[in-house]
């Protein structure tokens, strides 16, 4: 089955600052990557998603990168805001009525 | 407004007695729906996938006795801890992908074994 690696566990930037976060997968059938925050006792927040047909996507200060090759994946975060400051999760998964698999999570902190 | 909705956010029960969750596909038909267990600081665990109409199937080191599901309509799936012990305190998620195979997420259920 699948296993998603995620790395760091935890990470801590300066407001202003660019975070990133990566992800590989084992899974060569997997072809939805989607990243999740995750706030205290809340359910996981979708924030970008990627499908293995591209290879980047942008939502303003939010890129996911993909490499199929490689397989692995990974979340940019720019002009980083103490808001910003949450679990991360990334997933991976076939499409349809497949599980995501999670990767165990990046804690991050912006530092004001 | 919630795609996925899930019933009750918080429970605390005695140890020995059952404890039932309900996770609802509010927007879509959901013929499969996924129960996810979090312990703190952790990741989310997949449990057991809910099959509409069938046996769910259960991850490994998952009891399947002591972890009820249920998805008897396409909208509902139910998750029935029996049997409730401490070691079951935990937070429980359900999830269900749209037919464009974004993943939804309940509430999540915070429940508490004394």
């Amino acid at each position: 089955g699948e296993n998603v690696e995620q790395h760091p566990s935890t990470l801590s930037v300066q407001e202003g600052d660019s975070a990133v976060i990566k992800c590989t997968y084992s899974d060569s059938a997997s072809n939805y990557f989607p990243w999740y925050k995750q706030e205290l006792g809340k359910r996981p927040q979708l924030i970008i998603d990627i499908r293995s047909n591209v290879g980047e996507k942008k939502d303003q200060r939010i890129a996911v990168t993909l490499n199929k090759t490689a397989k692995h994946f990974s979340l940019h975060i720019t002009e980083t805001q103490p808001e910003d400051s949450a679990v991360y999760f990334c997933a991976a998964s076939n499409q349809g009525n497949t599980p995501l698999v999670f990767g165990k999570g990046t804690r991050l902190s912006v530092i004001a | 407004g919630a795609v996925v909705s899930q019933h009750p956010s918080r429970v605390i029960c005695k140890s020995g007695t059952s404890v039932k969750i309900e996770c609802r596909s509010l927007d879509f038909q959901a013929t499969t729906m996924f129960w996810y267990r979090q312990f703190p600081k952790k990741s989310l665990m997949l449990m057991a996938t809910s099959n509409e109409g069938s046996k769910a199937t259960y991850e490994q080191g998952v009891e399947k006795d002591k972890f009820l599901i249920n998805h008897a309509s396409l909208t509902l799936s139910t998750l029935t801890v029996t049997s409730a012990h401490p070691e079951d305190s935990s937070f429980y998620i359900c999830s269900a992908r749209s037919p464009g195979g974004e993943a939804f997420f309940g509430q999540g259920t915070r429940l508490t074994v004394v």
